[in-house]
């Protein structure tokens, strides 16, 4: 199994550019988590998905973020403007149901001009 | 929400000396604590877990304990050596929701 898998694993864009970042859930799993991470706030929830569908999306931190989930083995975490304070680590997990270890993706590591 | 701290934030200790890194948790309805290990640039993994009906599990040098009427877990590492540095986070999770604590930096001094 490949594991959890993220693209663009590095990206650098310009102040009000719209960013797009990609998973690839382990295959039969079930729920599908988006976090970010950075220095000054950690690990942080931003969504999470159950059998395709949002579940909880109360740590989304503003309406320039959007996240999909079209099908069991695609999502995705868009955000539209961005903004330096977006420049972070974003990593997505998944699980077999709610109660099982989660796996995490590479990361895509986000900076913002 | 669930609210985790950890304790210490940095630790540096000799190679073959043990580590401890403490976690309390706010929700009583947490039920499943995985300790994750990060290294440099990589994604988080997860090293040993335990669930509310267990006190301790042990996985070689690695061990942790759970206390829910204090509502505190800590993970030991035992015999620590230099592959042993890394960050280390607590986490405890509400039936769907895993809350992390802060971060710990272990650094394993030769």
């Amino acid at each position: 199994d490949a594991g959890v898998i993220q693209s663009p694993r590095h990206e650098v864009t310009e102040m009000g550019q719209e960013v797009t970042l990609r998973c690839k859930p382990i295959s039969g799993h079930d729920y599908l988590f988006w976090y970010r991470q950075t220095m000054m706030r950690g690990l942080e929830l931003l969504i999470y998905f159950n059998n395709n569908v949002p579940i909880d999306d109360s740590g989304m931190p503003e309406d320039r973020f959007s996240a999909k989930m079209p099908n069991a083995s695609f999502s995705t975490l868009k955000i539209q403007p961005s903004e330096p304070r977006d420049s972070a680590v974003y990593f997505c997990a998944s699980s077999f149901a709610s109660k099982e270890t989660q796996y995490f993706g590479p990361g895509t590591r986000l900076l913002v001009l | 929400g669930e609210n985790v701290e950890q304790h210490p934030s940095t630790l540096s200790v000799q190679e073959g000396d043990s580590a401890v890194i403490k976690c309390t948790y706010s929700d009583s309805a947490s039920n499943y604590f995985p300790w994750y290990k990060q290294e440099l640039g990589k994604r988080p993994q997860l090293i040993i877990d335990i669930r509310s009906n267990v006190g301790e599990k042990k996985d070689q040098r690695i061990a942790v304990t759970l206390n829910k009427t204090a509502k505190h877990f800590s993970l030991h590492i035992t015999e620590t050596q230099p592959e042993d540095s890394a960050v280390y986070f607590c986490a405890a999770r509400d039936d769907y929701k895993l809350s992390f604590g802060a971060g710990t930096t272990v650094t394993v001094r030769a």
